[in-house]
């Protein structure tokens, strides 16, 4: 099956500097690539996701690679805030399966003013 | 924006005892999910349903382990007799049938065994 592998486990940014999330898969048949960001005490929430047939993504200060041959994909957000401070998780599926969403371990990031 | 519910936020229970975690998927959704984190851990897939039945399941989802749509609205997880390392946040989330695939999530319900 699926294994998601996600570093660093924390992070620790000053505000407004850049945070880099990486991730890398093992199943080469995955092909969407979600991140979710999840508060204390709450669900998943998702912030932006990619897919196979695309090789970046970016959604205002947040953007998504996707290195398919390396099995990699990474979460970029520029211009930290406090309020980005969360744990984030990478997942992978093979969407023509049930979306069964394999994760990541999480990346607890820290924004500190 | 619509959402995934979740009751109940927290719940204790002993250990041995059934417990009941009720989710009410966002609407017009047809695929539901149950994920589970224990504290400090990985988000872990446990069960997928469609057309009101088991489509996929993982290894944690064993036969203490059941899946219900009762009506239509709500979908159920129930644990039959329940364990202390059945101490987690639940998670139920939906998806559409339609294009694109975004799982949503609900706030999850904190299950504690004591």
């Amino acid at each position: 099956g699926e294994n998601v592998e996600q570093h660093p486990s924390t992070l620790s940014v000053q505000e407004g500097d850049s945070a880099v999330i990486k991730c890398t898969y093992s199943d080469s048949a995955s092909n969407y690539f979600p991140w979710y960001k999840q508060e204390l005490g709450k669900g998943p929430q998702l912030i932006i996701d990619i897919r196979s047939n695309v090789g970046e993504k970016k959604d205002q200060r947040i953007a998504v690679t996707l290195n398919k041959t390396a099995k990699h994909f990474s979460l970029h957000i520029t211009e930290t805030q406090p309020e980005d401070s969360a744990v984030y998780f990478c997942a992978a599926t093979r969407e023509a399966a049930g979306n069964k969403l394999t994760f990541g371990g999480g990346t607890r990031v820290l924004v500190k003013p | 924006e619509p959402e995934v519910t979740q009751t109940p936020s927290h719940q204790v229970t002993q250990m041995g005892q059934e417990v009941i975690l009720r989710c009410v998927p966002i609407s017009n959704h047809l695929y539901f999910y149950w994920y589970r984190q224990i504290l400090g851990q990985k988000v872990e897939f446990l069960v997928s349903f469609y057309n009101n039945e088991i489509s996929e399941k993982s290894e944690i989802f064993d036969d203490q382990f059941s899946v219900e749509r009762p009506d239509g609205s709500n979908f159920t997880l129930k644990i039959r007799s329940t364990k202390l390392e059945d101490s987690a946040m639940y998670f139920c989330a939906s998806r559409t049938t339609g294009g694109g695939n975004t799982i949503y999530f609900g706030e999850g319900s904190w299950l504690t065994v004591v």
